[in-house]
């Protein structure tokens, strides 16, 4: 089935480093959505790219899909402690399986 | 605008009962999955609803079912709890399938 995947699984900087996940998907997809999840918390959407190459920035972060809309990446800028959480992927199901799926998200901590 | 209403946020059970959990979509929101999540595991799809039909389901055993009413409330049901039950339980709603998905603040199951 189709698979999202998502590098690194963990990730430690210091606070004021720049951090940057990224997204594979097995197949291309209409679109992807990025959600992040704190500690103790649920998972938020942040934001849904569509076009292939697009490129969306909120303050901090930068959400970039591929050219063939297979990956896509997420960059934040000059981390800070509020950015600690998880963050995912997901991409709709292509075979019509499950509504979203989801890759397994990576775990940012922020060391002040 | 209202968000997504899950009840209860924390239940404790013993093993072999059976619990009912309940989710209360956005307004105007058609699509209703359930999710459960593990440490380490990421968001295991569990089950759509859409216009009271299942849509899809993912790839758990018959103890857990679900259902959604006219309302587009929506319940999950697992019976004959098992220890490795225990996780959150995340109710997600949207407009469709593929579209953004909004998350309750889920339900933490722990089966003693």
């Amino acid at each position: 089935g189709q698979q999202v995947m998502q590098i690194p699984q963990y990730q430690h900087v210091q606070e004021g480093e720049d951090f940057t996940t990224y997204c594979n998907s097995s197949t291309t997809l209409s679109n992807i959505q990025w959600y992040k999840q704190r500690p103790g918390g649920h998972p938020v959407f942040l934001i849904q790219l569509v076009k292939s190459g697009e490129v969306k920035k909120q303050k901090r972060l930068t959400f970039q899909f591929g050219e063939a809309k297979k990956n896509s990446s997420l960059h934040i800028t000059a981390t800070q402690t509020t950015d600690v959480g998880t963050y995912f992927c997901a991409g709709p199901d292509q075979s019509g399986n499950t509504p979203l799926v989801f890759g397994k998200g990576t775990r940012l901590s922020v060391i002040a | 605008k209202a968000g997504v209403t899950q009840t209860p946020r924390y239940l404790i059970k013993t093993r072999g009962q059976q619990v009912t959990l309940s989710c209360s979509p956005i307004s105007g929101h058609r699509s209703v999955s359930w999710y459960q999540q593990t440490p380490g595991q990421g968001l295991q799809f569990l089950f759509e609803y859409f216009s009271e039909t299942q849509r899809n389901k993912g790839n758990f055993p018959g103890r857990f079912s679900g259902r959604q009413f006219s309302n587009s409330r929506s319940e999950m049901n697992v019976s004959t709890l098992e220890l490795g039950d225990s996780a959150l339980y995340l109710c997600a709603s949207s407009i469709w399938s593929e579209t953004e998905a909004f998350f309750g603040q889920g339900t933490r199951l722990t089966v003693v």
